[in-house]
C-alpha cells in the first residue's frame, strides 16, 4: 500500500519562500512520476508540475515557472516542493500525488498526500 | 492550454437519483489523458475514472465514465448520502496539466 506522507503546515513572511516535502512508502520510488498541485482556499485544484525521479527530469506549470522548484532524492524516497517569493495568493493547501499509468511521462494521480497548508501572511 | 469547462457548477439531488456532469475541453483530448476525481470537504482528492471511462481500484460500479474528443461525461448511478462531494475532471496529456473548476455535487 502505497503512501505520501507530507510535511506539517507552514506560515510563512511575503517575499520569503516554503519546502515541503513528501515522503513515499510501499512503493519503488524511482517506478512513478510525482506531481504537486494545490488548492487555494475555497477554490479548485492547480497543478504546479512534476518530476520523474528516475530522471530526475521536470516540467513546471508557465504560471509557477522561475518560482517553483520540484527536486526528488532517491535515497529517501521523497520529493520536495520550494516555492519562492511568497504573497498572500500562495497561500493554500499544497498535495503531492504520484501515478504511473498510462506512462511515466503522463500519468492520472492515483496516490495522493493528505496535503500541506502554507499560510503566507505579514 | 487546454480549458476544461465544468458543468453544472453545482447540482441539487437526492439520495437514489442519478448525476449526470459534464467536462468539456476547449481542444480535443486523448481519452487515454482524461481522469475524474472526487474531494470531500477537508479531505485530499481521490481518483474515481482514469482513462475516461476506467474506474480506479475500490470504486462502486454506480460510478461511469464515458466521452471522447471534447466532451466528457462523469454519471453516477444512484447517488448514496458518502458521493456528496466535489467532483473535477482534469487533463494531463498537454502540458500544463489543467483541472476543471469542480462539480459540488450536493443534498436537495
Amino acid at each position: 500500500q502505497v503512501q505520501l506522507v507530507q510535511s506539517g503546515a507552514e506560515v510563512k513572511k511575503p517575499g520569503s519562500s516554503v519546502k515541503v516535502s513528501c515522503k513515499a512508502s510501499g512503493a519503488i520510488f524511482s517506478n512513478y512520476g510525482v506531481s504537486w498541485v494545490r488548492q487555494a482556499p475555497g477554490q479548485g485544484l492547480e497543478w504546479m508540475g512534476g518530476i520523474i525521479p528516475l530522471f530526475g527530469t521536470t516540467n513546471y506549470a508557465q504560471k509557477f515557472q522561475g518560482r517553483v522548484t520540484i527536486t526528488a532524492d532517491e535515497s529517501t524516497s521523497t520529493a520536495y516542493m520550494e516555492l519562492s517569493s511568497l504573497t498572500s495568493e500562495d497561500t493554500a493547501v499544497y498535495y503531492c500525488a504520484k501515478g504511473t499509468l498510462p506512462s511515466i511521462y503522463h500519468y492520472y494521480m492515483d496516490v495522493w498526500g493528505k496535503g500541506t497548508t502554507v499560510t503566507v501572511s505579514s | 492550454e487546454i480549458v476544461l469547462t465544468q458543468s453544472p457548477g453545482t447540482l441539487s439531488l437526492s439520495p437514489g437519483e442519478r448525476a449526470t456532469l459534464s467536462c468539456r475541453a476547449s481542444q480535443s483530448v486523448s481519452s487515454s489523458y482524461l481522469a475524474w476525481y472526487q474531494q470531500k470537504l477537508g479531505q485530499a482528492p481521490r481518483l474515481l475514472i482514469y482513462g475516461a471511462s476506467s474506474r480506479a481500484t475500490g470504486i462502486p460500479d454506480r460510478f461511469s465514465g464515458s466521452g471522447s474528443g471534447t466532451d466528457f461525461t462523469l454519471t453516477i448511478s444512484r447517488l448514496e448520502p458518502e458521493d456528496f462531494a466535489v467532483y473535477y475532471c482534469q487533463q494531463f496529456g498537454n502540458s500544463p496539466w489543467t483541472f476543471g473548476q469542480g462539480t459540488k455535487v450536493e443534498i436537495k
